[in-house]
């Protein structure tokens, strides 16, 4: 299996545009996660998915981000607009059951100027 | 809520001493417990993870760890590092119910110097 897929794996924009990002979890896998890692907050939980559903989005900072699983195997990160304090490495993670390892795909890394 | 504490932020080491890195979580019922592992400008890797049984735990590369449920810690061990272990440790826990997503603690830098 290819393991957690992730693109872009760098984005650089200005503030005010729209950031999509895209995320393949492994097939099988019933449990999506998105993460964030910056180096005030380190990583913590976005949002996370079971069989497509949005089941916690609690950790979503702000209207400005919206997330969505359309179908088992591609998500999206939508951020609209962008800020400066948006930059940081966007991480996706799946899972078969809640209770098994969480594999993590490589991390967008973005920027926003 | 869960939580999850790693008092030791940054930690330099020379090669073939031991390691040893805390972690502490607060969260009274049955938990998950995770090491994850991220080199430099990689995603996070699994090293090793308790569900149940022993609590001495075996995983990647010759780390282990012990959960103590007493203390509420999941600390990491090796006995010999090597300048490939440079890298960054995350301790992670997922209560065993209820909520599935992973709590982090802050991380542990890591530089071994040959």
């Amino acid at each position: 299996d290819a393991g957690v897929i992730q693109s872009p794996r760098h984005e650089v924009t200005e503030m005010g545009q729209e950031v999509t990002l895209r995320c393949k979890p492994i097939s099988g896998h019933d449990y999506l996660f998105w993460y964030r890692q910056t180096m005030m907050r380190g990583l913590e939980l976005l949002i996370y998915f079971n069989n497509n559903v949005p089941i916690d989005d609690s950790g979503m900072p702000e209207d400005r981000f919206s997330a969505k699983m359309p179908n088992a195997s591609f998500s999206t990160l939508k951020i609209q607009p962008s800020e400066p304090r948006d930059s940081a490495v966007y991480f996706c993670a799946s899972t078969r059951d809640s209770k098994e390892t969480q594999y993590f795909g490589p991390g967008t890394r973005l920027l926003v100027l | 809520a869960q939580s999850v504490s790693q008092h030791n932020h940054h930690v330099i080491l020379s090669e073939a001493a031991s390691l040893e890195l805390g972690c502490n979580y607060s969260y009274g019922g049955t938990v998950n417990l995770f090491w994850y592992v991220q080199y430099p400008g990689q995603h996070l890797q699994l090293l090793l993870k308790y569900f149940s049984g022993d609590p001495l735990v075996k995983g990647i590369k010759g780390f282990e760890a012990e959960f103590i449920k007493s203390k509420f810690s999941f600390n990491l061990r090796k006995p010999s590092v090597q300048w490939s272990d440079t890298a960054e440790y995350f301790c992670a826990v997922n209560a065993g119910t209820g909520r599935r997503a992973l709590t982090f603690g802050s991380g542990t830098r890591l530089q071994v110097q040959p």
